[in-house]
């Protein structure tokens, strides 16, 4: 059974950062593209960032360009997202998706339990 | 970028009950579209994917039909356990884009 679990999450302050991990268990992720998906309270689900399996075709959401880096670990299992800047309006549930193919033109088909990201003074 | 139309926003239905939920694209998907279930204080879950292509393990009151600009995902007889909120996505096309849900509560 494929298990993503996020961690990393947590209370921020306005401009600060955040590291957070997604460990994959149950298949090898280096075969899939992988995604981070947001959604803020009470809110609708966000599309974040995807990264292919070899790390070199990578996107962004505008909301988040220039402030987040996605990056994989295959070896290790993997995903991170590192996030930058941080405003209140990336107060969210962070989740890590799965994609279905190693294309990052993938819906995706296993996702964590999300991980909320806090963002105020 | 692809803007994800879906209606209705809600609706309230009985068990039992057909029910129809559309997702309309500002643009051409062709078939790359699907569907999610997510219920309160969890993670979606895929239902359907390709437009029509059923996710394994995802019963078969559950379906999807449609491409280009309009799409169609229909529970053929409600259970209990199908009220929760439904998202549409598009991966045509970077920015990858959700609907902005349709929740479907009990009548």
């Amino acid at each position: 059974e494929v298990q993503l679990l996020e961690s990393g999450g947590g209370l921020v302050q306005p401009g600060g950062s955040l590291r957070l991990s997604c460990a994959v268990s149950g298949i090898s992720s280096s075969y899939y593209a992988m995604s981070w998906v947001r959604q803020a309270p009470g809110k609708g689900l966000e599309w974040v960032s995807i990264i292919n399996t070899r790390g070199d075709r990578i996107y962004y959401a505008d909301s988040v360009q220039g402030r987040f880096t996605i990056s994989r670990d295959n070896s290790e299992n993997k995903l991170y997202l590192q996030l930058n800047s941080l405003r209140a309006e990336d107060t969210a549930i962070y989740y890590c998706a799965k994609g279905q193919y190693s294309d990052p033109y993938s819906s995706f088909d296993s996702w964590g339990q999300g991980i909320l990201v806090t963002v105020s003074s | 970028d692809i803007q994800m139309t879906q209606s209705p926003s809600a609706l309230s239905a009985s068990v039992g009950d057909r029910v129809t939920i559309t997702c309309r694209a500002s643009q051409s998907i062709s078939s790359w579209l699907a569907w999610y279930q997510q219920k309160p204080g969890k993670a979606p879950k895929l239902l359907i994917y390709k437009a029509s292509s059923l996710q394994s393990g995802v019963p078969l009151r559950f379906s999807g039909s449609g491409s280009g600009t309009e799409c169609t995902f229909t529970i053929s007889s409600l259970q209990p356990e199908d009220f929760a909120t439904y998202y549409c996505q598009q991966y045509s096309s970077y920015p990858w884009t959700f609907g902005q849900g349709t929740k479907v509560e009990i009548k």
